[in-house]
């Protein structure tokens, strides 16, 4: 149990453009759901935390009118790089929180590079 | 501020032999930490965490709030424990998490 899936995998796209990228929770709700950005052999770097049915929390540094969060059911969320840039392709994953407890489950990522 | 430290990037030892993976923490709140392991091209994965107090893969990790530490430590190495490992303490009331940057563990044969 506790699946979390993304949607694509990979996507190529060109300087300009915008890219949404799901992430679903395969066999639970999850209120929370978290994006994160991850760089070639770097850390994980968490970008906003997204709670269903209200606007997500973002962290320090990271444009929320950049990349737009939306929470729209308990089993998805939805990231959407817009305008995006070369400097924005980087590896994206997503995870999905259980209610009450501080368990996190990932998602596989999805690599985003713009041409 | 809340920060998470891995000293090694890097950390290669032979099969067999006893690995321990460091980890340090800053906190001024009661800490709840992790151990997130991910494989070759797989997802990131949690392999244990200290409220558990449990052995995963014969992997153990014990919260030392004197030395602000949660080392994960196994005392056998297998090859097919070579992963990415990271260490991640969990924000009070928050749900977040904080990671460190990592240790690649590699095991040779």
């Amino acid at each position: 149990g506790a699946v979390v899936s993304q949607h694509p995998s990979r996507v190529i796209c060109k300087s300009g453009t915008s890219v949404k990228i799901e992430c679903r929770s395969l066999d639970f709700q999850a209120t929370t759901m978290f994006w994160y950005r991850q760089f070639p052999k770097q850390s994980l770097m968490l970008m906003a935390t997204s709670n269903e049915g209200s606007k997500a929390t973002y962290e320090q540094g990271v444009e929320k009118d950049k990349f737009l969060i939306n929470h729209a059911s308990l089993t998805l969320s939805t990231l959407t790089v817009t305008s995006a840039h070369p400097e924005d392709s980087s590896f994206y994953i997503c995870s999905a929180g259980l209610a009450r407890t501080d368990t996190q489950y990932f998602g596989p990522g999805t690599r985003l590079t713009v041409l | 501020a809340q920060r998470v430290t891995q000293p090694e990037k890097l950390l290669s030892v032979f099969k067999g032999a006893p690995v321990e993976l460091k980890c340090n923490y800053s906190y001024s709140g009661s800490p709840e930490l992790f151990w997130y392991v991910q494989y070759s091209r797989q997802r990131l994965q949690l392999l244990l965490r200290h409220i558990s107090r449990e052995s995963i893969k014969g992997f153990t990790a014990d919260l030392n709030k004197g030395e602000t530490s949660f080392h994960l430590k196994k005392p056998f190495a297998q090859e097919e424990d070579s992963a990415m490992y990271y260490c991640a303490l969990s924000i009070q009331g928050a749900q977040k998490l904080v990671f460190g940057q990592g240790t690649r563990l590699t095991i040779n044969p």
